[in-house]
């Protein structure tokens, strides 16, 4: 089935820096990559996702890019901000049953 | 509209008791899913639904059953409660052909 690496697992930056966090995944079928957020006690929440047809998506301060045949995309954050801080949680879209298939997660500590 | 409600917050259970998670969305979506998260770690599938009536197994459905008999409703039952299953409990849904999970603001189950 689908597997999902995420790196690194826990990532501090000084407030202002940029921010990268990498995915790679199994399954060559796989066309749908969210990024989700979640703060501490809440639900998680989609911030930015990209198709298999585009190689990069930019929203504001954050961007996600995306190689096929790598099989690897990421997520930047610029212009950090303490808001920023929270766990970021990658995916991969099966067709079969509709799935996400999440990766570990990454602590985004932005200090200022 | 209210989107993905779950109930209850928080529950405390005895070990071998039983519960049910309820999970209603008002989205008019097919697809529905149940994910649990431990401490510090990532989203693991439970069970999934395509559609009223059509249930299967995710990552980890060992301990639990879940019903779908309404498109709105996708219920989670504990039947014997034990300390593993001590986690957040996230309902999660998408549209039909739609990729995005939408989550519910989450269960928090202690059991002891």
């Amino acid at each position: 089935g689908e597997n999902v690496e995420q790196h690194p697992s826990t990532l501090s930056v000084q407030e202002g820096d940029s921010a990268v966090i990498k995915c790679t995944y199994s399954d060559s079928a796989s066309n749908y990559f969210p990024w989700y957020k979640q703060e501490l006690g809440k639900r998680p929440q989609l911030i930015i996702d990209i198709r298999s047809n585009v190689g990069e998506k930019k929203d504001q301060r954050i961007a996600v890019t995306l190689n096929k045949t790598a099989k690897h995309f990421s997520l930047h954050i610029t212009e950090t901000q303490p808001e920023d801080s929270a766990v970021y949680f990658c995916a991969a879209h099966m067709e079969y049953g509709n799935k996400l298939v999440f990766g570990a997660g990454t602590i985004l500590r932005v200090k200022s | 509209n209210a989107g993905v409600t779950q109930t209850p917050k928080f529950r405390i259970l005895k070990i071998g008791q039983s519960m049910t998670l309820q999970c209603t969305q008002d989205m008019n979506h097919n697809y529905m899913y149940w994910y649990r998260q431990d401490p510090g770690m990532g989203l693991k599938l439970i069970y999934y639904s395509v559609g009223a009536g059509i249930t299967d197994k995710g990552e980890v459905p060992n301990g639990y059953n879940v019903s779908r008999s309404t498109t709105e409703d996708f219920p989670l039952r504990l039947e014997l409660a034990a300390p593993s299953q001590t986690s957040v409990y996230f309902c999660a849904s998408s549209s039909l052909g739609g990729e995005t999970q939408y989550f519910g603001p989450g269960t928090r189950l202690l059991v002891l």
